[in-house]
């Protein structure tokens, strides 16, 4: 079964700094891979989304992640962090072909300091 | 006009007693789950449903029954309600399982 891994469970940023949220994944094969943001008292919003292809995805908000099988990694980036950003950040997992089981990390909570 | 819509946000309710939450979802998706979100923020799948059938079933207590009038709907009933029940309650949607899902703004259960 896939398993993700996020480390960091509490990041503190200053505004305008730039941000790296690790996750890493464990699975056989080339995962779909997810970022998900959680406001305070919402639901999840899809961030991007690794499927295939380029290994650099670009999402909303002006995340990006990278997807690296080597490393079994898909950080999630952002080169200038603003207050909107905190939130809480999910990684997660599923096997690639379908009819699969979304596997979520335990979330990073991301807070931001002017 | 909300793509996926959960009721009630809000559910506070003694032990003991049943309980349902509403989930309306109107993208068209085949997908629909359930997710349960527990104090600390994990999220774990507890079923899944495609095209009105169950596809996915967690380790979840047979008191969560979910049910599936249409593939626009899935609702989730529980019976025997106890305080460890206390959570917030995920709906979501996809078009196929296991790609990125939509989700509602949750019902927060309140076991007393």
């Amino acid at each position: 079964a896939q398993s993700v891994t996020q480390p960091d469970i509490h990041i503190t940023v200053s505004e305008g700094a730039s941000l790296e949220l690790r996750c890493n994944y464990s699975y056989g094969a080339t995962p779909y891979l997810f970022w998900y943001v959680q406001s305070p008292g919402q639901g999840l919003q899809l961030l991007l989304k690794y499927f295939s292809g380029d290994t650099l995805v670009q999402g909303i908000k002006g995340f990006e992640a990278e997807f690296k099988r080597s490393q079994s990694s898909f950080n999630l980036r952002k080169p200038s962090v603003h207050w909107s950003d905190a939130a809480e950040y999910f990684c997660a997992v599923a096997p690639s072909g379908g009819y699969q089981k979304v596997t979520f990390g335990i979330g990073t909570k991301l807070q931001v300091i002017p | 006009d909300t793509a996926v819509s959960q009721t009630p946000k809000y559910l506070v309710t003694q032990m003991g007693n049943d309980k349902s939450i509403k989930c309306e979802q109107n993208l068209g998706h085949d997908t629909m789950y359930w997710y349960k979100q527990d104090s600390k923020k994990f999220l774990k799948i507890m079923f899944s449903y495609n095209n009105k059938e169950l596809i996915i079933n967690e380790t979840v207590p047979n008191r969560f029954s979910p049910k599936s009038p249409d593939k626009a709907h899935l609702n989730l009933h529980i019976n025997s309600l106890e305080l460890g029940d206390s959570a917030v309650y995920f709906c979501a949607s996809s078009q196929d399982p296991g790609t990125e899902a939509f989700f509602g703004q949750g019902t927060r259960l309140t076991v007393v």
